[in-house]
């Protein structure tokens, strides 16, 4: 069972370029997220997409853009990568209901120079 | 606003226990726990609704105070296997994903 899969695990990027991670989950699930770890602060929510067709910002938007493709696929973009947002991006998933856990990617570890 | 964790790190030997706390400013509807090993993902342990009800591993056990808007979660006879980071996140009901605190880091040493 594949679960969540993020594309690509890892990228080095200059200033100023643009870049796509993508992401895709076969579990059915209905709600989707974009959250970045930097150390010494945890998760921080993105985006999300509680249903496909809908997108919302998090908590630390600026700087980024996201598609709900299709159920499966939600993809996260850089549009002008600065270093601020070098960081690990990890995609999660999760079914609907009040004890729906989230199920992590394996993480896209980026780095912005 | 991000929960806040307490401690940031704990130091144990291999048997001892040990507790893990999250509070939030804001009300909950449920407080979600999980564990991140060095360079991987983050792992799914317990959740705990508004309410009494949970879902989660058996080995594993916490608590939520809805009036505190506190939950701890608690590691008995670690083991080296328990190392890691941990996670507490929060909802406030939607859909809208978790508020995750700033992690505890458990060091088990044998």
């Amino acid at each position: 069972n594949a679960g969540v899969t993020q594309t690509p695990k890892f990228q080095v990027l200059k200033t100023g370029q643009s870049m796509t991670l993508q992401c895709a989950q076969d579990m059915n699930h209905n709600s989707m997220y974009w959250y970045r770890q930097d150390p010494g602060m945890g998760l921080r929510l993105i985006y999300y997409s509680a249903s496909e067709g809908t997108t919302d910002k998090g908590e630390v938007p600026n700087g980024y853009n996201v598609s709900r493709l299709n159920k499966r696929e939600f993809s996260l973009r850089l549009e002008s990568a600065a270093p601020s947002q070098t960081s690990v991006y990890f995609c999660a998933s999760s079914a609907t209901g009040r004890v729906a856990e989230l199920f992590f990617g394996e993480g896209s570890r980026l780095t912005v120079l | 606003q991000q929960p806040v964790q307490s401690p940031q790190a704990v130091i144990l030997r291999e048997g001892e226990d040990a507790v893990i706390n999250c509070s939030s400013s804001k009300a909950l509807y449920s407080v979600h726990w999980y564990r991140q090993k060095h360079g991987e993902a983050p792992v799914f342990l317990m959740i705990l609704l508004k309410g009494g009800e949970q879902k989660g591993h058996e080995k594993i056990s916490a608590s939520f105070n809805e009036k505190k808007q506190q939950s701890s979660l608690y590691l008995t006879a670690s083991q080296l296997s328990y190392s890691g980071t941990y996670f507490c996140g929060t909802s406030g009901g939607g859909a809208d994903g978790l508020t995750f605190g700033k992690g505890t880091h458990l060091i088990i040493q044998p």
